[in-house]
């Protein structure tokens, strides 16, 4: 069965870092690019990062480029959001999601349950 | 903030058929394949329909996908009260070199 398990996420203050972990089984992880998307209180899906298989390209969201870094290790099978200088209004729930082929050009065909980020003083 | 537009709900009786719209651009919809996702409440985004038109393994004939030039459709026919869910569309988006979802459209039966 294929599966991808969220965690690293919780309360943090504006300004500070938080990294997501995205942990996989049931596939073969190095054959297939990988999505970050979010969706706050409420409110509809946003695309975050997307990654190739190889980490050979690597897109982010205009909102989140310039703080977030997203990264892979396909040895572990796991995918990472690092999150700095956070804000408000990054507050959301966090799901990693597989993408259909080696490339993220590719739409996401599995998700995860999520993980929830609340930035708050 | 959403670049493709949809309706905010749509709602129908058990049996009728509902129809999501979903609104891009030339960037987007216009030149990229469409894909739907249903959302039951309080669970992860499903993949409904991909490029288009096709359904996944598991996912009832009941639900089809359809586009025309800048614009994407979703159809339920046969409703049943388990579809009441959020539905989202999405493209990639060539000007933002990302992805991009629709507002999403809370789906209702009555």
């Amino acid at each position: 069965e294929v599966q991808l398990v969220e965690s690293g996420g919780g309360l943090v203050q504006p300004g500070r870092s938080l990294r997501l972990s995205c942990e996989v089984s049931g596939f073969t992880f190095e054959d297939y690019a990988m999505h970050w998307v979010r969706q706050a209180p409420g409110k509809g899906l946003e695309w975050v990062s997307s990654i190739t298989w190889n980490s050979g390209s690597i897109i982010y969201a205009d909102s989140v480029k310039g703080r977030f870094t997203i990264s892979r290790d396909n040895a572990k099978k796991s995918l990472y959001l690092q999150m700095n200088s956070l804000r408000v209004e990054d507050t959301a729930l966090y799901y990693c999601a597989r993408a259909k082929g080696s490339t993220y050009y590719y739409y996401m065909d599995v998700w995860g349950k999520g993980t929830t980020v609340t930035v708050s003083s | 903030q959403s670049v493709l537009t949809q309706p905010p709900s749509e709602s129908g009786t058990p049996g009728q058929r509902v129809t999501i719209s979903c609104s891009g651009s030339s960037s987007n919809i216009g030149s990229k394949t469409v894909n739907w996702y249903q959302q039951l409440p309080g669970t992860a985004p499903k993949l409904l329909i991909y490029s288009n038109n096709y359904r996944p393994s598991g996912v009832p004939d009941r639900f089809s996908g359809s586009k025309s030039g800048t614009s994407a459709s979703l159809a339920i026919s046969g409703l049943q009260s388990e579809d009441e869910a959020d539905y989202h569309c999405s493209a990639w988006d060539d000007s933002l070199n990302g992805y991009v979802f629709g507002t999403g459209t809370k789906v209702t039966v009555l």
